[in-house]
């Protein structure tokens, strides 16, 4: 089993949807997690950093559930622009980080 | 945008040639990473770097080694390429060991 486990997807969806991926973590010294996008053929960027309180940015929602170990993000109101792959990360200490395979999304006009 | 580069950007590489990639900050983080990303595998850490001739092993660091002399420059070399090497290398650094900004990547082609 993988340390990190995301459903690859692809989801497809409309624009103006809500779309949400999850994202579990085995290893339960996971301290730290993250959201990260990944556009075709290029480098992962960091969208958002994950906190235990839930945090917001915009359309962009991040929660962690540290009692069923997985960490979620929702996107509102859906762009073409938001058509890439998620990544989620996982920290147990700081330097060791465990990337899932990514969710694939892809938003249609 | 990180003051991150890789070179070369693109390889093609004979099997047991060495190849030696860099990766070059501006940004003075203490923390860099390399990663490998393979279809069906995701990112996996191949070494990090935790501080000038500071490193540690990650998931994938078999074949590979890494040297950190100066704090903004970070060398992966395939001592010996294998057709299993070939894949796409990302550098990325933190300044803390958390969150974490990427080069644009190194193709590497084994043959």
């Amino acid at each position: 089993r993988k340390e990190v486990e995301q459903d690859p997807g692809p989801f497809n969806v409309p624009e103006g949807a809500t779309v949400a991926f999850n994202c579990t973590y085995s290893n339960s010294a996971s301290q730290s997690f993250f959201w990260y996008r990944q556009d075709c053929r290029k480098e992962p960027k960091l969208l958002m950093s994950v906190y235990s309180s839930g945090n917001e940015d915009g359309r962009f929602t991040a929660q962690l559930n540290r009692a069923s170990q997985y960490i979620s993000l929702l996107i509102r109101d859906s762009k073409l622009s938001d058509s890439a792959t998620y990544l989620c990360v996982a920290n147990t200490n700081a330097g060791k980080s465990t990337f899932g395979d990514g969710t694939t999304l892809t938003v249609k006009p | 945008d990180a003051g991150i580069t890789q070179s070369p950007r693109h390889k093609v590489t004979e099997t047991g040639t060495p190849v030696t990639l860099r990766c070059h900050q501006t940004e003075n983080h203490r923390y860099m990473y390399w990663y490998r990303q393979d279809p069906g595998h995701g990112l996996r850490l191949i070494h990090y770097s935790y501080g000038v001739k500071d490193t540690d092993k990650g998931e994938v660091s078999d074949g590979y080694s890494v040297s950190r002399s100066k704090t903004e420059d970070f060398l992966l070399t395939l001592e010996s390429a294998t057709s299993s090497q070939t894949s796409v290398y990302f550098c990325a650094i933190s300044p803390d060991g958390y969150e974490q900004y990427f080069g644009p990547g190194t193709r590497l082609t084994v043959t």
